[in-house]
């Protein structure tokens, strides 16, 4: 399958202050990236969609502002999470969506995730 | 109604037994489905792809679709603790992916 990082793995911050992610797509170019939260014993929750170049789609309830997704390659992804508080703690994970010679164009891929407990 | 439904379990079975993980969607209209599997603390790894109806064996994994019923399933054979995981079924659906919330899954040596 393909590969798909994401960095940093753990951060803690303090509230008030901002937190970037990276998630990146090391073996193909992704059209789209996909960013979910999830809490502790909870499914996924689908934050946003990104296709490369263009304005990200947040889902409802989820702060565009607050949560800042910048698609500027066809392998890298960022959502930056401005001025955290601990309500913001939890695993975020991205997914990436493209094609590859061997995998059909809409298999989703999943980071490592990154937990964030902000303090 | 929710675009894909899932028992959240948890369900139990002794090693070496079939695990069966059941998923219903609403959409009539979609063309792709996914298992995916989840360890605690960690993100989800997809096992499984399926598009036509029928069933698709990847060594002890089974999926199964069935498209008029709007129904697909994962078979896990001769479980084994390593197994014990939560499995999430996906529908693509368009632009749309939409995720199940889980079967927690425990393998019992």
């Amino acid at each position: 399958g393909a590969v798909v990082s994401q960095h940093p793995s753990w951060v803690i911050c303090k509230s008030g202050t901002s937190v970037k992610i990276e998630c990146r797509s090391l073996d193909f170019q992704a059209t789209t990236m996909f960013w979910y939260r999830q809490f502790p014993k909870q499914s996924l929750m689908l934050m946003a969609t990104s296709n490369e170049g263009s304005k990200a789609t947040y889902e409802q309830g989820v702060e565009k502002d607050k949560f800042l997704i910048n698609h500027a390659s066809l392998t890298l992804s960022t959502l930056t999470v401005t001025s955290a508080h601990p309500e913001d703690s939890s695993f975020y994970i991205c997914s990436a969506r493209g094609g590859l010679a061997k995998t059909p164009y809409n298999e989703q891929f999943f980071g490592p995730g990154t937990r964030l407990t902000v303090l | 109604q929710k675009e894909v439904e899932q028992n959240s379990g948890p369900l139990s079975v002794p090693e070496g037994a079939i695990a069966s993980l059941n998923c219903t969607y609403s959409d009539r209209g979609s063309q792709s489905f996914f298992w995916y599997r989840q360890y605690s603390g960690k993100s989800p790894e997809l096992i499984m792809s399926i598009y036509s109806n029928g069933d698709k064996e990847d060594g002890r994994f089974t999926a199964q679709l069935n498209k008029a019923s709007q129904y697909v399933s994962l078979l896990i054979r001769d479980s084994q603790p390593s197994d014990s995981a939560t499995y999430l079924c996906a529908v693509n659906t368009g632009n749309q992916f939409y995720f199940g919330t889980g079967t927690s899954l425990t393998v019992i040596p």
